[in-house]
């Protein structure tokens, strides 16, 4: 079944630091997601990805759906401690029927 | 505007027994997905809805079942619970072709 690669499984960084993580999928994707989790609640949207090669930001975080339309990465910018958190990828099939998530990356971040 | 709304929030359980979880979708939002997340895993893929139709299901046993109300609402319903069971379901509605928005989740633990 199809099955998506997150790495790394977590970062423990200083405040300030830039962050990157990245998905990889052995199927081809249409869409590209990324969440945030917070305990206690459900994922909530960061970005959305619709085209390969697309580049996309919102605030200090910037995402791109890879060319081959099997990977995306994550950059987070100078990062504050708010930031911490499980962040998942998600790949959305054609239709938007069915979406697979990665196991997620916790990020930890040291004030 | 309201969210994806979620009931209960919280709900303990025996092994054997039977579990109905409910979702409200945003207005507007024709599709009703359900996710099982295990602790420390990304959310699985449990069924898609969409205009009261299933169009999607993942990996889980006849034991989970769910249907979509013509508000566009749903429930999922989960017989002779087994401990493995134990999980927070997670429900996220989208309109057509567009990102699932989550709600925050039922936690269900079976003893």
């Amino acid at each position: 079944g199809q099955q998506l690669n997150q790495s790394p499984q977590s970062m423990f960084i200083q405040e300030g630091e830039d962050v990157s993580m990245n998905c990889t999928s052995s199927s081809i994707f249409n869409t590209w997601l990324w969440y945030k989790q917070d305990p206690g609640e459900g994922p909530v949207l960061l970005i959305a990805l619709y085209k390969a090669g697309e580049l996309t930001s919102n605030g200090r975080l910037t995402a791109q759906f890879g060319i081959t339309r099997k990977d995306s990465f994550l950059n987070i910018s100078a990062s504050i401690p708010s930031d911490v958190g499980i962040y998942f990828c998600a790949g959305q099939d054609t239709g938007g029927f069915k979406t697979i998530f990665g196991a997620g990356t916790r990020l930890f971040v040291k004030a | 505007d309201a969210g994806v709304t979620q009931s209960p929030t919280h709900l303990i359980k025996t092994r054997g027994q039977q579990v109905t979880l409910r979702c409200s979708p945003i207005s507007g939002h024709k599709s009703v997905s359900w996710y099982q997340q295990v602790l420390g895993q990304g959310p699985q893929f449990i069924f898609q809805y969409y205009e009261k139709e299933e169009r999607g299901r993942g990996n889980f046993p006849d034991r989970f079942s769910a249907r979509q109300f013509p508000n566009y609402s749903s429930e999922l319903n989960v017989n002779a619970l087994l401990l493995g069971d134990s999980a927070l379901y997670l429900c996220a509605s989208s309109s057509t072709n567009s990102p699932l928005h989550f709600g925050n989740g039922t936690r269900l633990t079976v003893t």
